[in-house]
């Protein structure tokens, strides 16, 4: 099926530092998600994404999360400054059509925050 | 059965044997997708079910939506090895029907041994 990229696959960063997790979605793709997995618990929705606006996110996308697809490049999301509990699995997701369609996923980008 | 609270199911089964998952959800959706997601790996769209849709085949899967009492069902015919995995429910709690929120269920543990 179609494909969607993450990198890094791993990032190891400490506390209140910067992070930028990027996601290359399916090419002619228009709709952007991200989800978040903590270790042993279900995945969980923080933010779509359309013709550059954030359409609803949720409370755990906080103050400090942004995303951003600039000029068709990777579609990002930054975390600044992060914090222990930021600490997951953080999977981007991409669907061509808006509303209740196919979400194709990435591997995931695997965040330890010290 | 998996949502809400419930800790992550788990099924143990023989090569060969049937089996059934059971996915219950407490908000109005059109859709419910069903995903598989192999360790260390990002969920893989398996079968998506619409709301005027009873019954939807895919192979060796069957799926099922009741909207009346809101569940939904995966089955897995004659399963194979291969078939181990973690399989989640999902539905589109999207703020309005043009983006897209997806809310998972726990998951259920699938592992089939020979």
């Amino acid at each position: 099926g179609p494909k969607v990229l993450q990198i890094p696959s791993h990032q190891i960063i400490d506390m209140g530092q910067m992070v930028t997790l990027n996601c290359d979605p399916v090419s002619n793709h228009l709709y952007f998600y991200w989800y978040k997995q903590i270790l042993g618990q279900q995945m969980e929705f923080l933010v779509n994404f359309y013709n550059g606006k954030v359409m609803e996110k949720s409370k755990l996308f906080k103050d400090q999360f942004s995303v951003e697809r600039p000029d068709g490049s990777y579609f990002t999301l930054k975390i600044q400054p992060t914090a222990l509990e930021d600490s997951a699995v953080y999977f981007c997701a991409s669907s061509l059509l808006g509303g209740p369609y196919e979400q194709y996923f990435g591997p995931g980008t695997r965040l330890t925050v010290l | 059965s998996q949502w809400g609270e419930e800790n992550l199911q788990a099924l143990s089964i023989q090569e060969g044997e049937d089996v059934t998952m059971n996915c219950s959800y407490k908000t109005y959706t059109t859709v419910v997708h069903w995903y598989r997601q192999d360790s260390g790996r990002g969920p893989a769209l398996i079968i998506l079910i619409r709301s005027n849709e009873r019954e939807k085949r895919s192979g060796r899967l069957r799926a099922t939506l009741d909207t009346s009492s809101q569940s939904s069902s995966l089955s897995i015919t004659a399963a194979q090895c291969e078939d181990t995995a973690v399989y989640f429910c999902a539905t589109d709690a999207g703020a309005s029907s043009s983006f897209s929120k997806l809310v998972f269920g726990q998951g259920t543990s699938l592992s089939v041994v020979p």
